[in-house]
């Protein structure tokens, strides 16, 4: 089955500095990848996603890149602030009967100081 | 915005016991998925549900585990015979259109004592 490695774990910067965060997988099927920020105590919720025909999209602070190839996706968030301090997960999904169904990585707690 | 719901947001449960969480999908939607997040883990994928029926499971959904939905607006995940094992957030979530976006519910905190 698919794997999802996801580094680093805990990620620490300042305010207005950017922060990368980096995934890699092993299945060539998946063909979704979706980023989810999760607040503590709060649901996953979608910030951005790329799927494998396109090998970048920039959504204003936040940006993701795919190289198919190498087989590893990136999150990038520019001008930090201390509201993006939350725990961000990577997936990497394959089509199932309608669905993507996702494997996630571990998970990266990003902290922002003021 | 319409949103996912469940019910209980936490529940305690002793080890043994049937547990039943409840989720309300947004309206419109077909497709709905339970997941499992372990205290400080990632989440996991447990099972995805289409037309009545259960399209993919993971290997943690074994036979202890069922989903279904009762009437037009419930989708609910069963647990036979709760583990300590067992205890972890459950998020359910629900999407409109084939491939599409997944929206998550606020989770249901299981308890096994």
């Amino acid at each position: 089955g698919e794997n999802v490695e996801q580094h680093p774990s805990t990620l620490s910067v300042q305010e207005g500095d950017s922060a990368v965060i980096k995934c890699t997988y092993s299945d060539s099927a998946s063909n979704y990848f979706p980023w989810y920020k999760q607040e503590l105590g709060k649901r996953p919720q979608l910030i951005i996603d790329i799927r494998s025909n396109v090998g970048e999209k920039k959504d204003q602070r936040i940006a993701v890149t795919l190289n198919k190839t190498a087989k590893h996706f990136s999150l990038h968030i520019t001008e930090t602030q201390p509201e993006d301090s939350a725990v961000y997960f990577c997936a990497a999904s394959i089509r199932s009967g309608g669905s993507y169904i996702p494997t996630f990585g571990r998970g990266t707690s990003l902290i922002v100081h003021p | 915005e319409p949103e996912v719901t469940q019910t209980p947001s936490h529940q305690v449960t002793q080890m043994g016991q049937e547990v039943i969480l409840r989720c309300v999908p947004i309206s419109n939607h077909l497709y709905f998925y339970w997941y499992r997040q372990i205290l400080g883990q990632k989440v996991e994928f447990l099972v995805s549900f289409y037309n009545n029926e259960i399209s993919e499971k993971s290997e943690i959904f074994d036979d202890q585990f069922s989903v279904e939905r009762p009437d037009g607006s419930n989708f609910t995940l069963k647990i036979r015979s709760t583990k300590l094992e067992d205890s972890a957030m459950y998020f359910c979530a629900s999407t409109g259109e084939a491939y599409n976006e997944q929206f998550f519910g606020p989770g249901t905190r299981l308890t096994v004592l």
